[in-house]
């Protein structure tokens, strides 16, 4: 049964530090995983995804790291900013189009202290 | 001012009612998708639509159905089989072309409480 887990329900980071958010896997179907952000009462937003051709992706102040062997991957915010506050959802597609099976972890909520 | 936009933002369903929910898309994405948000889970594929006139039963469809007449739009119907409706509902739409770097754009949201 393909899963995601996320196994820290929240995070508090001081501002301007680095933000450590972990994600682990099993049985997945498809090595693309993404990471989105939510705000309370909106929608998630797409943040940063990584294909398995790679072990780190970069955007900004955002990078998301894959271990296969271990299949862990992990999303770096550095420096943390307030606005960074908000719940953040790791995915993994479980094919290679966009619908069907894209399993969503149950969310690590980020409060990031000024 | 492409976007997903989701109505009502709060819904209010009494027993035996059943209550629906609007997703417009001016996206021009071929796939829809309609998720549900419980506290403490993740997002759980509740239908999709690859195509017009076509949709898919997804993890927990049951209680559920939807339409997809027009590409635009994919509306949710929450029926009174649904026993444990209050949750956050989530759509979204993608592209629908089989690259991998394809991603879901996700609406603002339509909280259902139940009455």
């Amino acid at each position: 049964d393909q899963q995601v887990k996320q196994n820290s329900p929240s995070l508090s980071v001081q501002e301007g530090r680095i933000s450590i958010l972990n994600c682990d896997y099993t049985n997945s179907m498809f090595d693309y995983f993404l990471w989105y952000k939510k705000y309370p009462a909106e929608g998630p937003t797409f943040l940063i995804s990584i294909s398995s051709i790679k072990d780190k992706n970069e955007d900004g102040r955002f990078t998301v790291f894959l271990n296969k062997s271990a299949k862990h991957l992990s999303l770096h915010i550095v420096p943390s900013q307030p606005g960074d506050s908000a719940v953040y959802f790791c995915a993994n597609r479980g094919s290679k189009t966009s619908y069907d099976k894209v399993i969503f972890g149950p969310g690590t909520s980020l409060s990031v202290i000024p | 001012d492409g976007g997903i936009t989701q109505s009502p933002k709060y819904l209010f369903r009494k027993e035996g009612q059943n209550v629906t929910l609007s997703c417009e898309q001016n996206l021009n994405h071929d796939a829809m998708y309609w998720y549900r948000q419980d506290p403490g889970q993740g997002l759980r594929l509740i239908y999709y639509s690859q195509i017009v006139n076509d949709f898919q039963k997804g993890d927990i469809a049951e209680g559920y159905s939807v339409s997809r007449e027009k590409k635009e739009s994919f509306p949710l119907t929450v029926t009174s089989a649904q026993k444990n409706p209050t949750a956050f509902y989530l759509c979204a739409s993608s592209p629908g072309t089989s690259g991998t770097q394809e991603t879901q754009y996700f609406g603002p949201g339509t909280r259902l409480l139940v009455l």
